[in-house]
This record gives structure tokens, sequence and C-alpha cells, in this order.
């Protein structure tokens, strides 16, 4: 079935540092995929989201890039902020489209 | 514009007594409902979905039902809990099929259960 692969976590950073998450997926067809985000306690937030191969969503300063080539979706930041410290999930709409697949996120820890 | 609430935030229950949570969706009729549990340091699995009243899927065998007594309203249940069902569990609703062509969920603030 389709799946999700991110990297493990915690990814640690310094205030200001560039920021990759990898994300890597399998699937039949042409899932639409996302990127959201959970601050501590909260629910999830959609970040970006890109439909279809080579879109770009982009979001805050995050990017990500659509690759069907290599099957990935890695989310990027060029500076990231304290604030920008959360649990990141990648995410493909699942092939009935009624579902969405998650991967099992990547805690971001951002120090000043 | 839609806003999802989920009630209570926080919740502490005894092993064996009943669960209710409960998840309504303002601002967008006949929405696609779910229900996920996320445990401590995990990811998100699927409970349950709905499109439609009378129309509930099941993800995963376990002691929680869910049901859809009226269009925007989701309800997660359990007639006895284990320590197993604690957890952080969200609402997420969806426009799916319903006049939209995009996939996204939007989710609820989540309840946290603790089950003692």
């Amino acid at each position: 079935g389709d799946s999700v692969t991110q990297m493990e976590g915690p990814v640690t950073l310094s205030e200001e540092a560039f920021l990759t998450i990898n994300c890597t997926y399998t699937a039949t067809g042409y899932p639409s995929l996302f990127w959201y985000v959970q601050y501590p306690g909260e629910g999830l937030q959609l970040l970006l989201k890109a439909t279809k191969a080579d879109d770009k969503g982009s979001n805050k300063g995050f990017e990500a890039t659509y690759r069907k080539e290599t099957t990935s979706f890695h989310l990027e930041k060029g500076s990231v902020q304290v604030s920008d410290s959360a649990v990141y999930f990648c995410a493909l709409s699942e092939r009935s489209f009624q579902k969405l697949v998650f991967g099992t996120g990547t805690r971001l820890l951002v120090s000043p | 514009s839609q806003t999802i609430h989920q009630w209570p935030a926080t919740l502490v229950q005894p092993v064996g007594s009943p669960l209710s949570l409960e998840c309504t969706v303002e601002g967008t009729s006949n929405p696609n409902l779910y229900w996920y549990r996320q445990a401590a340091g995990r990811g998100l699995q699927l409970l349950f979905y709905s499109i439609g009243i009378d129309q509930i899927s099941s993800e995963v065998p376990q002691n929680l039902s869910a049901s859809r007594p009226q269009d925007r309203q989701f309800i997660l249940s359990s007639k006895k809990l284990l320590l197993s069902d604690s957890g952080f569990y969200l609402c997420a609703w969806s426009a799916l099929g319903k006049g939209a062509r995009t996939y996204e969920q939007y989710f609820g603030p989540g309840t946290r259960l603790t089950v003692t």
C-alpha cells in the first residue's frame, strides 16, 4: 500500500541555520503531497501542499518540491527560528482520495 | 470560514470507564470527518472516517466506536477504557468530493486522554 517515510528526529539546529527534512513516498497513481506542522499540545496545521509533479509548495519561508522521479517531497527553509520548533509530518493523499497517509513525524528543535 | 471544535481538551479517566469525545465543524456542510489517535512520541493512527451520516469506516479493530448523529458532529466512544487508549485524539475534516478537488484535511485542537 501507499506509504510515507520521513527522516528520524530530532533535528537540532541553531537559529538561522538551513533546514532540510527528508520525505519519500511510495504510491500508485499520482497523489497530492502535504507537509503539516504540530506545535506542542496542539493539533496539526497544514503548512504547504503540492498537487502534481514539479509543483513547489511554499508558506512562511518553508518550501517543498514534488519530485516524481525520486518520489520525494523534502521540506526546506533557509533560516530557521526558535518559533519553528515543532513536529513536522509529511503526508500523501491515498488512492481513494478519501484518506491521507502520514509519515511518523520529525521533531525539529531550534536553539537561540 | 470553517472552524473545528473538540471537547473536552483534556480528560483523565479510570480503566473500565466509558468515553465520549465530541467533534463539531462549523462553516461547511456534509464534510468528510476523521478520528485519529497519536500515542506519546508517535505518529498518527487513523481510527475512523465518515463521508456522510451513517457512513462510518473503521480502520483499526479496537474497543472504540464512532458515530455521526448530525451532519457536522462526530463522536468517539468507548464502553470500557483500556490503559492503551491513552493518547492525543485528533478530529479532522475535509471537503474532498463535496465540491472541492483538493485533498487536504483540517485538524481540531485535540483531546488529551489519560487512562489511569
